[in-house]
């Protein structure tokens, strides 16, 4: 199957700071980009939607100058958590899909602010 | 509104015995459904993918049953493993929408 990859695996940065995760597509063109947030025991929760080369639909509540995504290329999504607060700290998980085919997860990062 | 349902929350079970998890949806106009593995601390691992056409689907041990008339799937694990503990998430996708619909899901454990 498609082989999704999310570096880093896991970070910590200091409250204030910025982190950007990235998220890659290893042997598919990613039409669409998801990324998700998850607490722990919790469901996957959707924070956005980007598409190649175009704005990211950020779902309601989650405030897209805090989580900036970029969808640069058909194999590559950011997200940058912009001046990270404790309650930022996450479990974040991108997903790529090709068209209507199959949502292909991300192994996941794990984020903890301190 | 869009909204997949699982049953149970949670489920232990003794290795090497059968299990029935559920998924009821209500996302219109169906697309197709889908059943994730997601261990902890690791992202969620497709094992099956059922059209409106499909009635079941097995992948291993894992049988996957699709009635779209009743809006209803059900995933059943056959002889379980300690290591098929983790978390079950269904997910159901709307024709000509870009973003599905997630399940809470259901945790199972096995124990020896």
């Amino acid at each position: 199957g498609a082989v999704v990859s999310q570096h880093p695996s896991r970070v910590i940065c200091k409250s204030g700071t910025s982190v950007k995760i990235e998220c890659r597509s290893l042997d598919f063109q990613a039409t669409t980009m998801f990324w998700y947030r998850q607490f722990p025991k919790q469901s996957l929760m959707l924070m956005a939607t980007s598409n190649e080369g175009s704005k990211a639909t950020y779902e309601q509540g989650v405030e897209k100058d805090k989580f900036l995504i970029n969808h640069a290329s058909l194999t590559l999504s950011t997200l940058t958590v912009t001046s990270a607060h404790p309650e930022d700290s996450s479990f974040y998980i991108c997903s790529a899909t090709y068209r209507d085919s199959e949502q292909y997860f991300g192994p996941g990062t794990r984020l903890t602010v301190t | 509104k869009n909204q997949v349902e699982q049953s149970p929350q949670s489920l232990i079970i003794l290795e090497g015995k059968n299990c029935t998890l559920q998924c009821n949806y209500t996302v219109s106009p169906f697309s197709n459904l889908r059943w994730y593995k997601q261990d902890t601390g690791r992202g969620p691992v497709s094992l099956t993918i059922m059209t409106f056409s499909e009635n079941t689907k097995s992948n291993g041990r894992y049988t996957a049953t699709l009635d779209a008339d009743t809006k209803q799937s059900s995933l059943h694990i056959t002889a379980s493993q300690l290591s098929d503990s983790a978390s079950y998430i269904c997910v159901v996708s709307a024709r000509w929408e870009g973003k599905s619909t997630f399940g809470d899901g259901t945790t199972l454990t096995v124990k020896p």
